[in-house]
């Protein structure tokens, strides 16, 4: 079956530091999210991405963050400048739709730790 | 925007039990409500959804119920086994947010041998 893949399982960085985080979302899936759980918090979306733009973002989603399709397989999710609180679990998922039927299928997700 | 509350946070039953675990949601709108189960340092998985045009659906041991007035819907496991122990999160989806989910805040389920 066919799954979400997510590269690194954990990125370790300094306060200030550049990271990228990499998803390859399901082949054929058009619809692309990114969301982040802070240890033993609940899941928290950022963003959702569909042909190439951005479709809709939470308040989480600041100038410090930025998402792109590079190529026709890779998702990724930048963060410019670290800081500590963005110490967590980042998940990327896709679906194949966008009604009120599609599921959203998610990665194992890069534990980001910012120190 | 939409708001999901969770109950409870924590959930302990003797294998063999029945396990609720109670969401509700503000936006009368969302019409789309996926549960996953997620084990320690793994992804959340789905295991069941219900859309907001039926009031109920199972799928062997696994239930979910769906009260559109009260917004409310709830997970309901049978015969719990060790192996349902994890971390539950229901989750909601308003259909004009970019199908942004909402999360609750989770039920971490012990189920006890």
């Amino acid at each position: 079956e066919p799954e979400v893949t997510q590269t690194p399982s954990h990125q370790v960085t300094q306060m200030g530091q550049e990271v990228i985080l990499r998803c390859v979302p399901i082949s054929n899936h058009l619809y692309f999210y990114w969301y982040r759980q802070i240890l033993g918090q609940k899941v928290e979306f950022l963003v959702s991405f569909y042909n190439n733009e951005i479709s809709e973002k939470s308040e989480i989603f600041d100038d410090q963050f930025s998402v792109e399709r590079p190529d026709g397989s890779n998702f990724t999710l930048k963060i410019r400048s670290t800081k500590l609180e963005d110490s967590a679990m980042y998940f990327c998922a896709s679906s194949l739709t966008s009604g009120m039927y599609n599921e959203q299928f998610f990665g194992p997700g890069t534990r980001l730790t910012v120190l | 925007g939409e708001n999901v509350e969770q109950h409870p946070s924590t959930l302990s039953v003797q294998e063999g039990d029945s396990a609720v675990i109670k969401c509700t949601y503000s936006d009368s709108a969302s019409n789309y409500f996926p549960w996953y189960k997620q084990e320690l340092g793994k992804r959340p998985q789905l295991i069941i959804d219900i859309r907001s045009n039926v009031g109920e659906k199972k799928d062997q041991r696994i239930a979910v119920t769906l009260n559109k007035t009260a917004k409310h819907f709830s997970l309901h496991i049978t015969e719990t086994q060790p192996e349902d122990s994890a971390v539950y999160f229901c989750a909601s989806r308003e259909p004009n947010a970019g199908n942004m989910l909402t999360f609750g805040g989770g039920t971490r389920l012990m189920v006890k041998p």
